[in-house]
């Protein structure tokens, strides 16, 4: 069974900092892993979506990377702003999609 | 449709009433997920469908939760005896197939009282 891991839990950042979020996974038979977005009391909106063929995506100052064979992917974060605060899951697709707990991050002005 | 679309929104039931909820995914996707976020937690894997089977129903809590889906489109979550640890927000998602994009709903609130 895919068990995958965000860490850290918690980050809270100065406005103007690059951060890094981490995600790791127990099965590297994936066929894509995602990374969303969740605002308090809001669904899921999907930032990036790495194919398990590709090594990083990016949207913006958004940058995904995806090493398979170790198990793990990082969201980096750029110039971060106070609306980049919200929860960022990472999802795991195999045959069905297993998330991650989520690093809640919060960006100070 | 646009989206992933879940109704009701919002729903607040008795203890021991059963309740459904539905989700319409994107037209042509053949994959559906429905998953469960509790309060302050991560989601929680429920079901998936491709099409209208169901290969992985392990994640289902107990036996008074099932699912299904007819035409290969809008699935049901029907939840009986519905317990206060239920409360939670269920969350449907759909994809063209495994290993493409998903796209989430924006959930049923469900308030077991």
């Amino acid at each position: 069974k895919q068990e995958v891991t965000q860490i850290p839990a918690a980050l809270s950042v100065p406005e103007g900092e690059n951060l890094v979020l981490n995600c790791s996974f127990t099965d590297s038979a994936i066929y894509n892993l995602q990374w969303f977005r969740q605002d308090p009391g809001k669904g899921l909106t999907s930032l990036l979506l790495i194919q398990s063929s590709q090594r990083e995506q990016t949207s913006g100052r958004l940058n995904a990377s995806l090493d398979k064979s170790s198990g793990r992917s990082t969201l980096y974060i750029a110039a971060s702003q106070p609306g980049d605060s919200a929860t960022y899951l990472c999802a795991v697709s195999g045959n069905d999609m297993r998330f991650g707990a989520g690093t809640r991050l919060t960006v100070k002005p | 449709g646009a989206g992933v679309s879940q109704s009701p929104s919002n729903k607040v039931t008795e203890k021991g009433k059963d309740v459904e909820l539905r989700c319409d995914p994107i037209s042509g996707h053949t994959a559906l997920y429905w998953y469960r976020q509790s309060l302050g937690q991560g989601l929680e894997f429920l079901i998936y469908f491709q099409g209208n089977s169901a290969p992985d129903k392990s994640g289902l809590p107990s036996d008074r939760f099932s699912a299904e889906r007819t035409g290969g489109s809008v699935s049901t979550l029907t939840i009986q005896r519905t317990q206060q640890e239920d409360s939670a927000v269920y969350l449907c998602a759909s994809s063209q197939g495994t290993g493409n994009r998903y796209t989430f709903g924006s959930g049923t609130r469900l308030t077991v009282v």
